[in-house]
């Protein structure tokens, strides 16, 4: 069946750095891949997508590039900042009725 | 915000007794999705809904159950709650539009 498989956790980074938070996926056919974001206490948000291969999906500073060939969905930002401390959940879509698959999810911290 | 409301927020019940967690939209999409929340597991797909009367079975549908008699709620039932059922639930809708999924604030079960 569909998995998602991503980085563990926790990530720690200070201010400023840079973000890669790696996501690779087993499916046939070619799924829809998605980044949600979990403030504390909060429910997801969309972060953003990519629906065919080569499409970048971007939002908010951070970036993700569908590979087929490699099967990944790395989440990237460039500098980050103390309030994109979170928890970020890769997913994928395939198939009828828009069901999502997700990974186990990489909490991220920030310190200033 | 796609005008996904839940309730109750949050719970505390016993062991053996059923509980019904409530999903309200407002704006007539067609799916709507329970999952679960629990730490090294990321969500998991209970049940789903895709439309009135409609339903189906996600990954971890044992020990639950649905309903759906109007577009705009979407109920969750636990028969009889047992202790592995504690867990923050989510509920979830597919936008009409684009078709990405959206999700409610969560409610926090515990079971004693």
């Amino acid at each position: 069946g569909d998995s998602v498989t991503q980085m563990e956790g926790p990530v720690t980074l200070s201010e400023e750095a840079f973000l890669t938070i790696n996501c690779t996926y087993t499916a046939t056919g070619y799924p829809s891949l998605f980044w949600y974001v979990q403030y504390p206490g909060e429910g997801l948000q969309l972060l953003l997508k990519a629906t065919k291969a080569d499409d970048k999906g971007s939002n908010k500073g951070f970036e993700a590039t569908y590979r087929k060939e490699t099967t990944s969905f790395h989440l990237e930002k460039g500098s980050v900042q103390v309030s994109d401390s979170a928890v970020y959940f890769c997913a994928l879509r395939r198939g009828s009725n828009y069901k999502l698959t997700f990974g186990k999810g990489t909490l991220l911290t920030v310190n200033p | 915000d796609a005008g996904i409301t839940q309730s109750p927020r949050h719970k505390v019940t016993e062991t053996g007794t059923p509980v019904t967690l409530r999903c309200h939209q407002t704006e007539n999409h067609r799916y709507m999705y329970w999952y679960r929340q629990d730490p090294g597991h990321g969500l998991r797909l209970i049940h789903y809904s895709y439309g009135v009367k409609d339903t189906d079975k996600g990954e971890v549908s044992d020990g639950y159950s649905v309903s759906r008699s109007k577009t705009e709620d979407f109920l969750l039932t636990l028969e009889s709650a047992t202790s592995s059922q504690t867990s923050v639930y989510f509920c979830a809708i597919t936008s009409s539009d684009f078709y990405e999924q959206y999700f409610g604030p969560g409610t926090r079960l515990t079971v004693t």
